[in-house]
């Protein structure tokens, strides 16, 4: 699996948006590009994924460059509760690869401001 | 449903003593995974499964055991725990159709 770099912490300002940036510059073909996150010691918690295309869900959104050497995850509008630790992680999801192995990095703590 | 389950919630030990983490899940999920996470880092994989009977070594493996009897139970076991694995413990699982993984709360182990 690719390896991925993410900057240590961010801070962003609640009612704003939280872009947080993961380079992954050698990304594979056929490896997908998840975020997951983890509250205060939760278990981490999915939020997207995706492969080429941007995606957009209920939580966030996933733009991915055209070269896939980087990706950013948007939330729209934070919150306090967004506070927590974000993984980004690349990986082959496909057949006998979609296992759930995940190799988490150190990821970003994202710190929401009032 | 309750999802992934973990006991217990805490746990202390002796060096050298034995104990087993249970993990759970009431999703039909055929693949389950342990891993730990010490302080300020990311999660490591220790073992996996594909489905019942089939496991397999993660990224740290060493001083763990574990068995998949059935669908929904993936106990993890310390032999004979060390210091070392002082951490806290999460079980995941999925299902092969979907790509989300489905974490428990965790355990978190002190060995002393």
């Amino acid at each position: 699996d690719a390896k991925t770099t993410q900057p240590p912490s961010m801070d962003c300002a609640e009612g704003r948006a939280a872009n947080l940036p993961c380079n992954h510059s050698t990304i594979s073909g056929n490896e997908y590009v998840y975020w997951y996150r983890q509250i205060h010691s939760q278990g981490p918690q999915y939020i997207i994924h995706g492969l080429k295309n941007n995606e957009t869900n209920e939580m966030a959104s996933l733009i991915i460059t055209e070269d896939r050497k980087s990706s950013t995850l948007i939330l729209p509008h934070a919150t306090l509760r967004d506070t927590a630790v974000y993984y980004c992680i690349v990986r082959v999801i496909h057949g006998s690869s979609n296992t759930g192995k995940l190799i988490f990095g150190q990821g970003t703590t994202l710190q929401v401001k009032p | 449903n309750a999802g992934v389950t973990q006991t217990p919630k805490f746990q202390v030990l002796k060096t050298g003593q034995s104990m087993t983490l249970q993990c759970a899940q009431d999703m039909n999920h055929e693949y389950m995974s342990w891993y730990r996470q010490d302080p300020g880092m990311g999660l490591r994989l220790i073992h996996y499964s594909v489905g019942a009977g089939i496991t397999d070594q993660g990224e740290v493996p060493n001083g763990y055991n574990v068995s998949r009897s059935t669908t929904e139970d993936f106990p993890l076991r310390l032999l004979s725990a060390a210091p070392s694995q002082t951490s806290v413990y999460f079980c995941a699982s999925k299902s092969p159709q979907v790509n989300e993984q489905y974490f428990g709360p965790g355990t978190r182990l002190t060995v002393t």
